[in-house]
């Protein structure tokens, strides 16, 4: 079945770095553009980056860019987030999510991981 | 970037109640509209995509309409299985931003 799993969430202390994985099964990963979202303790739901299906297009939210790096290999179907420079506001539930397309728009994310949580503490 | 505001942030309802939630782009969007439903520990779930188009095996209570910078989600009749929270996400630029969300819960 279609399914993306997370991994390499854990707790870390500020200004360091942490890479996170998302493992993709069940569809033809390089059809699909692939992003990150995050959800911080009792807030709301934020969108952090995606990239599109070849990997050429990247775009960043402005709270990450310059801090965060999205990459993917479609060999693997695997998609990454280096996340460097790590604050206590980056503290979240990360998700990985795949891109909805329709009519040639994107429109959403249609599936989602199960998250993989992320502490910034020291 | 395009912010999305939702209106209410939570709202107590009963079950077979209508519901209705807002939310305005600060810009056109056209009907780059997406809404998402997320239970408490769980991954969000999209609903509507297109501003009122259904995603496949969601509920016919659940429908969505506007266009332009305002729009609308609407239950028809709450379920049990509704209480929770809802977000609206626009995909109109190639940078998205989601809603506050707004709550839904039990009367």
């Amino acid at each position: 079945q279609v399914q993306l799993v997370e991994s390499g969430g854990g707790v870390v202390q500020p200004g360091r770095s942490l890479r996170l994985s998302c493992a993709a099964s069940g569809f033809t990963f390089s059809d699909f553009a692939m992003h990150w979202a995050r959800q911080a303790p009792g807030k709301g739901l934020e969108w952090v980056a995606v990239i599109w299906y070849d990997g050429n297009n990247k775009y960043y939210a402005d709270s990450v860019k310059g801090q965060f790096t999205i990459s993917r290999d479609n060999s693997k179907n695997t998609m990454y987030l280096q996340m460097n420079s790590l604050r206590a506001e980056d503290t979240a539930v990360y998700y990985c999510a795949r891109g909805y397309n329709w009519n040639y728009g994107s429109y959403g994310m249609d599936v989602w991981g199960q998250g993989t949580t992320v502490t910034v503490s020291s | 970037d395009i912010q999305m505001t939702q209106s209410p942030s939570s709202l107590s309802a009963s079950v077979g109640d209508r519901v209705t939630i807002t939310c305005r782009a600060s810009q056109n969007i056209n009907n780059y509209l997406n809404w998402y439903q997320q239970k408490s520990g769980k991954a969000p779930k999209l609903l509507i995509y297109a501003a009122s188009r259904l995603q496949s095996g969601v509920p016919s209570r659940f429908s969505g309409r506007g266009s332009g910078t305002d729009f609308t989600l609407t239950i028809s009749s709450l379920q049990p299985e509704d209480f929770a929270s809802y977000y609206c996400q626009q995909s109109f630029m190639t940078t998205w931003t989601f809603g506050q969300g707004t709550k839904v819960e039990i009367k």
